[in-house]
């Protein structure tokens, strides 16, 4: 079946260490994105890629990298640099037509939680 | 400007009942507006969209009501049934990058039996 999947579902991590979220697609799609999901506030834009090797900023980047080698692929690296990282991760993907992408689907998401 | 307000933030129904959670936006720009759905412990799924060159749509029990002038849009759950208990955020965004959504703040359903 065709999907998203995120690994590792709930992560651990004390504070000042980097940590490795992964994101693949059998989709096939071109657009990749994370979302960082808070309670009260959302859903938030961290990094987005439309294309392999190229990705832009999204409104909650700092402290974030990302890297898209792969069509299927994004993983996302928080930082020690995130000042309050403990969150709810959802990785989405959607297809490209031109300029208009299309519907998000979402992976099942990554709890971290910083000690 | 790019945010998307959603109210209420929690709401609790009786079965049979209709759930109304309601979105304002102030970006004009924005032309798409989908409502997601989320269980708890998974990601959000497309429930419904709608596009500004229409006031309404509908699927199955699930209505999308939207008022370009007021610059609001909103879902309504009518017969809501308890498997309907889950947390709804409407979002937003530009014809040209309907992937780059802006998300309300959710709102948290509950139908009880």
């Amino acid at each position: 079946d065709g999907g998203i999947t995120q690994s590792p579902k709930y992560l651990f991590r004390k504070e000042g260490q980097n940590v490795t979220l992964s994101c693949e697609q059998n989709l096939n799609h071109d657009a990749m994105y994370w979302y960082r999901q808070d309670p009260g506030q959302g859903l938030r834009l961290i990094y987005y890629s439309q294309i392999v090797n190229d990705f832009q900023k999204g409104d909650i980047a700092e402290g974030y990298s990302v890297s898209r080698e792969k069509k299927e692929s994004f993983p996302l690296t928080v930082t020690s640099a995130q000042k309050n990282p403990t969150a709810f991760y959802l990785c989405a993907s959607s297809r490209r037509t031109g300029g208009n992408t299309g519907e998000l689907f979402f992976g099942e998401g990554s709890r971290l939680t910083v000690l | 400007q790019q945010q998307v307000k959603q109210s209420p933030q929690s709401l609790i129904v009786q079965k049979g009942g209709i759930s109304i959670i309601n979105c304002a936006y102030e970006n004009t720009a924005f032309d798409y507006f989908p409502w997601y759905q989320q269980f708890p412990g998974k990601g959000p799924a497309l429930l419904i969209a709608i596009r500004p060159d229409v006031s309404e749509k509908k699927e199955g029990r699930f209505t999308i009501s939207f008022n370009k002038s007021a610059k609001q849009f909103s879902l309504h759950i009518m017969d809501s049934q308890p498997g309907d208990s889950a947390t709804y955020f409407c979002a937003a965004s530009t014809a040209s990058n309907t992937g780059k959504l802006i998300f309300g703040q959710g709102t948290t359903l509950q139908v009880k039996p």
